[in-house]
């Protein structure tokens, strides 16, 4: 089993939309979450940290459960420039494959 | 702030060069910088560990004689692909810890695309 998976996609919703995102981890230990964007051919930038107790940040929002090892992301009202591959990254340095989110209009 | 940069952007080279790769860290310092590779349509596998003033740390199957990483400075590590094959060509970012915010955040290069003809 690797150790942070995630349904690559790609989710191709239109905009306005809510989607959501799962990503399960294997090391029940693992201490930090997050969620990091990636465009085509770019570096990946840090979308938000995933806190215990849940946390929102604009039209994102993180989760954390514990009990069944994910984390997940929400997208509300997407926007064409939320168009990108979404990555979940346990304890800084494991990384998700990602999921290729597309935003259509 | 919190930029970093990485040298060059792209390079294509013959079989059997080296190619040295630098990560800096421009606003910032940086005890600790990662080299991570990405092949396409793959997650980020993490290299190595780069600490400054002392040997990098190398994860699993990755050549350390192969992949010579030098980090000799708070704001600079360089990354050397010896004797490059074209299966070393890939995407390759570095990413800085910028230990100054105190939230421990990495702040990644904008990566290096090699391609070993």
């Amino acid at each position: 089993r690797k150790e942070v998976e995630q349904d690559p996609g790609p989710f191709n919703v239109p905009e306005g939309a809510t989607v959501a995102f799962n990503c399960t981890y294997s090391n029940s230990a693992s201490q930090s979450f997050f969620w990091y964007r990636q465009d085509c051919r770019k570096e990946p930038k840090l979308l938000m940290s995933v806190y215990s107790s849940g946390n929102e940040d604009g039209r994102f929002t993180a989760q954390l459960n514990r009990a069944s090892q994910y984390i997940s992301l929400l997208i509300r009202d997407s926007k064409l420039s939320d168009s990108a591959t979404y990555l979940c990254v346990v304890n800084k340095l494991v990384f998700g494959a990602g999921t290729i989110l597309r935003v259509k209009s | 702030g919190a930029v970093v940069s990485q040298h060059p952007s792209w390079v294509i080279c013959k079989s059997g060069t080296s190619v040295k790769i630098e990560c800096r860290s421009l606003d910032f310092q940086a005890t600790t910088m990662f080299w991570y590779r990405q092949f396409p349509k793959q997650s980020l596998m993490l290299m190595a560990t780069s600490n400054e003033g002392s040997k990098a740390t190398y994860e699993q199957g990755v050549e350390k004689d192969k992949f010579l990483i030098n980090h000799a400075s708070l704001t600079l590590s360089t990354l050397t692909v010896t004797s490059a094959h074209p299966e070393d060509s890939s995407f390759y970012i570095c990413s800085a810890n910028h230990a100054g915010t105190g939230r421990n955040e990495q702040y990644f290069g904008p990566g290096t695309r090699l391609t070993v003809t």
